[in-house]
């Protein structure tokens, strides 16, 4: 029962270059989402998906970019990474409500990034 | 100003003491609530929905205060296990925007 699967699990970088997190939910979820979590800061919404073929900013959109490859995948790229971008992150998914809106958020395992 | 504030602690309680936390909400349109639990390096996951008349799940309360626009979360006879960060989240109804307060840690000692 994998339920939200993300890659990789750790990743390092050098300030300037680009990578993507992956993240994958065999759910059937509508809704995805990316945090990031960082000392002290609790989780800060990067992008989020309500349904699959749309995306929306969170409340720290800047440097990241997303794609909602299908109903299953929601991927989180950074063009260009900077130490500030240094956290870990995390993917999740939800089921959209009868009455709309979304309800338990189901999280994957996070990816720690590094960014030198 | 997040939409979403927490005290974050740490709450240092001993087993079996009573804890409450609270969590204050910006937005007034928010209609749902919910209250997570993170471990220690690990990923949040519910650990209950914050219904408006009040609920309890076993040693755990929440309570919903629309007037003063905030939520608290009781936990009763504190376990070692209950050592955690807890999370609080407000949700406009029908909105997908989660946002996530900053989290509440908490440590009961033996």
């Amino acid at each position: 029962n994998a339920g939200v699967t993300q890659t990789p699990k750790f990743q390092v970088l050098k300030t300037g270059q680009s990578m993507t997190l992956q993240c994958a939910q065999d759910m059937n979820h509508n809704s995805m989402y990316w945090y990031r979590q960082d000392p002290g800061m609790g989780l800060r919404l990067i992008y989020y998906s309500a349904s699959e073929g749309t995306t929306d900013k969170g409340e720290v959109p800047n440097g990241y970019n997303v794609s909602r490859l299908n109903k299953r995948e929601f991927s989180l790229r950074l063009e260009s990474a900077a130490p500030s971008q240094t956290s870990v992150y995390f993917c999740a998914s939800s089921l959209r409500l009868a009455g709309g809106g979304t309800g338990e958020l189901f999280f994957g395992e996070g990816s720690r990034l590094t960014v030198l | 100003r997040k939409e979403v504030e927490q005290d974050p602690g740490p709450f240092n309680v001993p087993e079996g003491a009573t804890v409450a936390f609270n969590c204050t909400y910006s937005n007034s349109a928010s209609q749902s609530f919910f209250w997570y639990r993170q471990d220690c390096r690990k990923e949040p996951k519910l650990l209950m929905s914050v219904y408006s008349s009040g609920n309890e799940d076993g040693r755990f309360t929440a309570q919903l205060n629309r007037a003063s626009q905030y939520i608290s979360l009781l936990i009763r006879d504190s376990k070692l296990s209950d050592s955690a960060t807890y999370l609080c989240v407000a949700l406009n109804t029908g909105g997908f925007k989660t946002i996530f307060g900053a989290g509440t840690r908490l440590f009961v000692k033996a």
